[in-house]
């Protein structure tokens, strides 16, 4: 079994100021963490993916998030906020197990607003 | 860049009647899923396709509900009679063979069902 939490469903943060939205999760397997991008009236973009190497995560858009498997979380952050992130964040967990056709588990995602 | 569609953007339909949701994944793409979102509520999984058969599907996924990948390209999400809690965005995904690669969504199918 596995579960995602987002912490947060909404946080706001003034432009050019750090953005932090957390995640936990549980999983039987070791995890393979995703967060996605939900832009208004657009699909899921994925950001940034842990897949096991190493626990610091670079994705697009100036975006990193860390694994830290005692605390369970994949955080994700940004050192400086611009008006384009504004958006709805989605950590995603699928366990690694052999030849997985899994399903990604959601969380209830994270609405981000970037106050100018 | 390659990209999974969806068809249509947006789908009106009346209470018990059948809708079929379109999707086109990435072309190498192996494993196929559907996932859907009710306004305001977390994405939630329905199914997952590999090698020509479900491979996992959620409690959602009743009998209600039929995945078909008629053509080799195309895979598509049948509700046979509708209701009115099936209004949702309805988001196809492809991945790729391996452990740990990310699912690939398209831009959603919104069904409204009156």
């Amino acid at each position: 079994a596995q579960s995602v939490t987002q912490l947060d469903s909404h946080v706001s943060v003034s432009e050019g100021t750090p953005v932090l939205l957390r995640c936990n999760y549980s999983s039987s397997y070791s995890p393979s963490l995703f967060w996605y991008v939900q832009h208004p009236n657009k699909g899921l973009q994925l950001l940034l993916k842990y897949t096991s190497a190493a626990t610091l995560v670079k994705g697009i858009n100036g975006f990193e998030a860390e694994f830290k498997k005692s605390e369970t979380s994949f955080h994700l952050t940004k050192p400086s906020a611009h008006m384009s992130d504004a958006a709805e964040y989605f950590c995603v967990v699928s366990p690694q197990k052999r030849g997985g056709a899994d399903g990604l588990t959601f969380g209830k995602g994270t609405h981000l607003i970037i106050q100018p | 860049e390659p990209e999974v569609t969806q068809t249509p953007s947006h789908q009106v339909t009346q209470m018990g009647q059948e809708v079929i949701l379109r999707c086109v994944p990435i072309s190498n793409h192996l494993y196929f899923y559907w996932y859907r979102q009710i306004l305001g509520q977390k994405v939630e999984f329905l199914v997952s396709f590999y090698n020509n058969e479900i491979s996992e599907k959620s409690e959602i996924f009743d009998d209600q509900f039929s995945v078909e990948r008629p053509d080799g390209s195309n895979f598509t999400l049948k509700i046979r009679s509708t209701k009115l809690e099936d209004s949702a965005m309805y988001f196809c995904a492809s991945r790729t063979q391996g452990e740990g690669t990310e699912a690939f969504f398209g831009q959603g199918t919104r069904l409204t069902v009156v």
